[in-house]
């Protein structure tokens, strides 16, 4: 079945940290890996990633995808309060290209 | 707006009842998935369509759950006889199918969702 595992499940930071957070995936016909966003309610893309070692950027917030790991990071620099929420990772796969939901990492910037 | 949306944004019912959820996604888009979240867990996969096909469905998906996408357009989920352990988020997503030969993957847009309550 396939699979989607992220840590940590929660992170309590003060503003101005830099935060990564991780996913790792065991999935049958990986096509792309995904980050979302997710405040008071529907997740907002981030960043779609589909080749190994090709950093995606925007803003403060980066992410890279190993293919050989079966893993990618998010990473958050100078974090500010309004970067809390959670951050969903997914993977498209199988034949019909769903999107497999990792259980998210919630993130709490304190001022 | 030209996101996805989705009607309505709360429904209250009592078990047992059947309800059902409407979706609209970006006009263009030609896949509509449907979700399904709790709190304090990432969304989880209950079916998806390519334009007016039902392509694939989850084991989570009970035969009181029924999904369809007449026209390739809209789409309905309805839930029959509904029990408490159905309170959840609804969510729904669309997407463009890639064209032969672009780029691999989609990403894919969420409406607003709609949240069941089965008192």
């Amino acid at each position: 079945e396939d699979k989607v595992v992220q840590s940590p499940l929660s992170l309590v930071v003060h503003e101005g940290d830099t935060v990564t957070l991780n996913c790792s995936y065991e999935v049958t016909n990986f096509r792309s890996l995904l980050w979302y966003k997710q405040e008071k309610k529907a997740p907002t893309f981030l960043f779609m990633l589909t080749s190994s070692g090709i950093e995606k950027k925007s803003g403060r917030l980066s992410s890279i995808l190993d293919k050989k790991e079966l893993s990618s990071i998010l990473n958050i620099t100078a974090t500010q309060t309004g970067d809390s929420a959670i951050y969903l990772c997914a993977v498209e796969a199988g034949y019909g290209n769903k999107l497999v939901f990792g259980a998210g990492t919630i993130l709490r910037v304190k001022s | 707006d030209t996101g996805v949306s989705q009607d309505p944004r709360h429904k209250i019912t009592k078990r047992g009842q059947n309800v059902t959820f409407r979706c609209d996604p970006i006009s263009e888009h030609n896949r509509l998935y449907w979700y399904r979240q709790t709190l304090g867990q990432g969304p989880e996969f209950l079916t998806y369509f390519q334009n007016e096909a039902q392509l694939e469905k989850s084991r989570l998906l009970s035969d009181r759950f029924s999904a369809e996408r007449p026209k390739g357009s809209f789409s309905t989920l309805e839930i029959q006889r509904t029990e408490q352990g159905d309170s959840a988020m609804y969510l729904c997503a669309s997407s463009l199918r890639p064209r032969r030969g672009g780029a691999r993957g989609t990403e894919a847009f969420f409406g607003q969702g709609t949240r069941l309550t089965v008192v």
